[in-house]
Order: C-alpha cells, then structure tokens, then sequence
C-alpha cells in the first residue's frame, strides 16, 4: 500500500539555521508532491508544489527538491525564524491533484 | 489569494445531536470541495469528494448515512454529521480547487473542532 513517511519526532532548531525537513514515500508514482504548512487548530496552508520533472523549486526562503528516484523530497528552510515553527505536511498526488498527506513534522524554531 | 471560509470552527453538544459544518469558497468557483477528518498528531484523512450538483465520493470505511454532503452551489459544501457520538469528535477540515485552475492545490479551510460529549 501507498505509504508517506515523515518524521515523527519535532525538530528542533536555532534562529538562523536552515531547517530540513524530510518526507519519503512507497508504492507510489506521484505526479505531484507539495508541501503544507498547519499551525495547531488551523488548516494547512499551502507553501510550494512542485512536479516529477521538476528537480528544485523555490520560494523566497523556502527550498523544495524531489528525488523520484530515492523517492525522497526535502524542505528546506533557510534563515529560520521563529514565526517559522509549525507543523509542515508533505502530500503526494497523482493525476487527480487528490493529495494524500503525511503526518507531518514538528519544526521549533528556539530564538 | 484563494480563500476558504469554514463555519462554525468549534462545536460541543450532547451525544445524538446533528451537526452541520459549511465550507465556502469566497473568491473563486470550486466544483469540487474536499472534506477531510485529522485526529491529534495524525495526518489528514480524506472523507469525501464533494461535487457540485451531484453525489458525493466517499472514501472506503466513511458511512455515507453519517456524513452527509450536500454541494449545492460553486461556492458553498456542508458536511452533516447525523446522531453524533462521542467516537465523531475530532477536527473536520474541507479544503477547494479553483474551477479555473486545476493544476493548482487545494485551499484549506481552518477547520471545524467537534466535541461529542
């Protein structure tokens, strides 16, 4: 069965440092693989997607690489701050643009 | 940018009572909504796919006679939960897609906490 594995275990970081952020999957093609970010009681909110022909992707201090062939993406953070700490959710889709999520993983940013 | 308005975003009643969640797209069109269920530190499970002027897709092992969806316009979806009970608490988030743009994400609404007690 499909399976997206992020880890489980909060990050914790300094103010400063680059943050990365790891989601690995199985039993899965995804045509698609974006990354959210949720704070506790809201709703995800969009940060970046990026397509299986697509290597990186950018966005201000936000990094997104896709491995297909490790099936592995990484989210990085650069410059973190504070305001930063959240909970960030990796999800897979195919075709459909139906994504499946991963648990997520805790960032904490200590200033 | 696309924005999703989620009512109400915390309910608690007693054990048997219905409840109904709305979920709106306010600037853009969204044939199909999304409503999806997430238990602490879990990840989100999608329930359903709302389609506008049509049935709603449930996914395997969701009761379709418990949750009940009704999309009746471009812009609004409402998620009924029938008889709730206790094991019905959790946090109930619909997310939509911009008719015109469907290489793009969904939107997410800020969610609606259940509380059965």
């Amino acid at each position: 069965s499909q399976k997206i594995e992020q880890n489980s275990e909060a990050l914790n970081i300094q103010e400063g440092k680059t943050a990365t952020l790891t989601c690995n999957y199985t039993n899965y093609s995804p045509a698609y693989l974006q990354w959210y970010r949720q704070d506790p009681g809201r709703g995800p909110v969009f940060l970046l997607l990026i397509r299986e022909n697509e290597k990186e992707k950018r966005k201000e201090r936000l990094k997104v690489t896709f491995d297909t062939t490790l099936k592995q993406s990484l989210f990085h953070i650069t410059a973190s701050q504070p305001a930063d700490s959240a909970t960030y959710l990796c999800a897979l889709s195919g075709g459909s643009y139906i994504p499946t999520f991963g648990r997520g993983t805790s960032l904490i940013v200590h200033p | 940018g696309a924005v999703v308005s989620q009512h109400p975003s915390r309910v608690i009643c007693k054990s048997g009572t219905s409840v109904k969640i709305e979920c709106r797209s306010l600037d853009f069109q969204a044939t199909t909504m999304f409503w999806y269920r997430q238990f602490p530190k879990q990840s989100l499970m999608l329930m359903a796919t709302s389609n506008e002027g049509s049935k709603a897709t449930y996914e395997q092992g969701v009761e379709k006679d418990k949750f009940l969806i009704n999309h009746a316009s471009l812009t609004l979806s409402t998620l009924t939960v029938t008889s709730a009970h206790p094991e019905d608490s959790s946090f109930y988030i619909c997310s939509a897609r911009d008719l015109d743009r469907s290489d793009q994400p969904q939107h997410f609404g800020d969610g609606t906490r259940l509380s059965i007690l």
